[in-house]
């Protein structure tokens, strides 16, 4: 597509339930990227994936927080048993790798999560 | 990756250039600096890059200084639609992809 698609743009969900965070890159970008930004605040990286490599998960602030990406386009950020402080924009943020120094990121314009 | 320094925030009239500096003075050689904006409710947008050259482009232009050591960010007539948050972000030049690290930014408030 010609941007960066999230859904939904937006979810309130109650305490203690899961919620699956849908992100659609843009075709093509080999790289994906998840961050969140809680009100007020700047943006927390949380994992992103290159191709076929392992992701890197180093942001990931729980085990409650997983994401996969299938077939290398579309990504699923779930997040279980969700707690308040859950409670963010969750941007999605594709690139096309294609030298050293030009891995210019795209970003979605977020899904707005809300747990009550 | 090397760090970087921002002021909070500035102010700048419509129509003047607005210029950004970001403090990066442990920047390596294979660095290069990167710049988004993120205007309000929305995702952040890239403006630009550079590793030791000036670079110009459609949106802003980019001064470095020849030490590296910090770096400049020019939006020539600033409007309204200019008031946002911008990051200035180091990062080395590997091959592969690698996650920015978003700092606090510079919050630019353009007044009419």
């Amino acid at each position: 597509g010609a941007g960066v698609s999230q859904s939904p743009s937006n979810k309130v969900t109650e305490k203690g339930k899961d919620v699956e965070l849908r992100c659609d890159p843009i075709s093509g970008h080999t790289a994906l990227y998840w961050y969140r930004q809680s009100l007020g605040q700047g943006l927390e990286f949380l994992i992103y994936f290159q191709g076929n490599s392992a992701p890197d998960k180093s942001g990931l602030p729980s085990d409650r927080f997983s994401a996969e990406r299938t077939g290398g386009s579309v990504s699923t950020l779930t997040i279980q048993r969700t707690q308040q402080e859950d409670s963010a924009v969750y941007l999605c943020a594709s690139s096309l790798v294609i030298a050293p120094g030009a891995n210019v990121l795209t970003f979605g314009a977020g899904s707005r999560l809300t747990v009550l | 990756d090397a760090k970087t320094t921002q002021p909070p925030s500035m102010d700048c009239a419509e129509g003047r250039a607005a210029n950004l500096p970001c403090n990066h003075s442990t920047i390596s050689g294979n660095e290069y600096v990167y710049w988004y904006r993120q205007i309000h409710s929305q995702g952040p947008q890239y403006i630009i890059h550079g590793l030791k050259n000036n670079e110009t482009n459609e949106m802003a232009s980019l001064i470095i200084t020849e030490d590296r050591k910090s770096s400049t960010l020019i939006l020539p007539h600033a409007t309204l639609r200019d008031t946002a948050v911008y990051y200035c972000i180091v990062r080395a030049a590997i091959q592969g992809a690698q996650k920015l690290v978003f700092g606090q930014g510079t919050r630019l408030t353009i007044n009419p």
